[in-house]
């Protein structure tokens, strides 16, 4: 199984809701990603988990919160959520972070979220 | 400041054409990613390198460390080639870059 999966793949809002996105992987890896894109842009990376523990959060605001439950499962729990952080969420698998190639990324299809 | 530069930014081709996409780094990378995204946001991992060259299929991806630049080639292109081709680099210290994106067109 060398896939990522992320459910729901698209998700509408509204600013007092609470939701969760999920993201899968059934590869053995060790490190796994959230990313956020908008529209044209390149990703910007969010959280980085390694061995199930938060190693990177790029100052992402709290009203996004990940959880790592287990070494195939990723989720990022959202709430009061504002219209700007509409964008797509892709989630990323790897089989670790050290070394070259351990760094391959393999990404999920993606949630699109839109927030009312 | 940007760490990556991607160009083209955008490219037409005509369907059989030789592509080169061009990235080049400002930062000290221990390996560099190339991604495919097509319409519609699914990511797909292309080439991961950290020198010389690698083949797959139509798909040659080049990278020169001491130049600090990397080409991605796609010899007879085809319509289903059309995507976004990001360039992403790995830095010594784990960060994260990603180029903008070359938006790639291929027309029957």
């Amino acid at each position: 199984d060398t896939e990522v999966t992320q459910t729901p793949k698209h998700l509408v809002m509204g600013m007092t809701n609470k939701k969760s996105l999920k993201c899968e992987q059934h590869m053995g890896h060790r490190a796994m990603y959230w990313y956020k894109q908008k529209a044209k842009k390149p990703p910007e990376l969010m959280f980085v988990y390694s061995y199930e523990k938060l190693s990177i959060n790029e100052s992402v605001p709290s009203r996004f919160s990940p959880e790592c439950p287990n070494s195939s499962l990723l989720n990022l729990h959202l709430h009061a959520l504002q219209p700007e952080d509409s964008a797509l969420y892709l989630c990323a698998s790897s089989q670790g972070l050290a070394g070259t190639y351990y760094n391959e990324q393999f990404f999920g299809p993606g949630t699109r979220l839109t927030v009312l | 400041k940007n760490e990556v530069e991607q160009s083209p930014q955008n490219l037409t081709a005509q369907e059989g054409e030789f592509i080169t996409i061009n990235c080049s780094y400002s930062v000290g990378i221990s390996a560099l990613h190339w991604l495919q995204q097509h319409p519609g946001g699914g990511i797909v991992s292309l080439f991961m390198l950290s020198s010389g060259k690698k083949k797959h299929g139509r798909l040659i991806a080049t990278i020169n460390i001491q130049e600090k630049h990397s080409s991605l080639h796609i010899t007879a292109s085809h319509p289903r080639d059309s995507a976004v081709y990001i360039c992403a680099p790995r830095g010594t210290g784990n960060q994260f870059y990603f180029g903008t994106g070359t938006s790639l067109t291929v027309i029957p």
